[in-house]
């Protein structure tokens, strides 16, 4: 089966550095995504990771560890707008690349307060 | 970037009655997309794989014959919802994987607020 696990909200002060983790276990592995989602808006794209070790884009970074199961995702120097839903998601192995499906975590809400 | 545009944004029927969800890539070919479905503070989830020119793939519990999806060319995929009930009052998303691009991220439309009465 599948299961994508992440905190169901955190706190966090402006201009700190917070770490949101997720934890997965899929039947299959083909990378791992994390997006950002505002209330009542499509999610966007922050990150990508299929290989272990750091990606780092701007204040944000992403890690995964396959052999773990593991990934987080690292904000730095937070702003209030920074305030959303922050979504875990694996992508599945099977079938070809193009219909490989996005299986989504529970996704944290995440507050920035001043 | 890739854009996904999804058409309406908001709309409001009746029980019973019918609507359609459109969800266009603008610039780029799609032949995969991927219709979401969220509920309040819940994640997104997956309800079918569209597949131009053939049938839908649909998850493990959502009924074909009440969501239909056509996905009749490259940039335009639909979901209907038929005989829509209250508790089909949701917020639909569709997404597509732009080729070429690094991962392939999905990127989404808009999403659809459908309120059933």
């Amino acid at each position: 089966g599948q299961n994508i696990d992440q905190p169901t909200e955190m706190t966090a002060t402006e201009g700190a550095i917070v770490q949101i983790n997720c934890t997965y276990q899929t039947s299959g592995f083909n990378g791992l995504f994390w997006y950002q989602q505002h209330a009542g808006e499509a999610p966007t794209f922050l990150s990508y990771n299929v290989l272990d070790g750091l990606e780092e884009k701007g204040r944000f970074s992403s890690f995964l560890s396959r052999s773990k199961g593991y990934s987080y995702l690292l904000l730095k120097e937070l702003q209030m707008k920074d305030s959303a839903s922050y979504l875990c998601a694996v992508r599945d192995a099977f079938g070809g690349g193009a219909t490989n499906k996005l299986i989504f975590g529970t996704g944290t809400l995440l507050a920035v307060q001043p | 970037g890739a854009v996904v545009s999804q058409h309406p944004s908001r709309v409001i029927c009746k029980s019973g009655t019918s609507v359609k969800i459109e969800c266009r890539s603008l610039d780029f070919q799609a032949t995969t997309m991927f219709w979401y479905r969220q509920f309040p503070k819940q994640s997104l989830m997956l309800m079918a794989t569209s597949n131009e020119g053939s049938k839908a793939t649909y998850e493990q519990g959502v009924e074909k014959d009440k969501f239909l999806i056509n996905h009749a060319s490259l940039t335009l995929s639909t979901l209907t919802v038929t005989s829509a009930h209250p508790e089909d009052s949701s917020f639909y998303i569709c997404s597509a994987r732009a080729p070429g691009q690094g991962g392939s991220p999905l990127h989404f439309g808009n999403g659809t607020r459908l309120t059933v009465t």
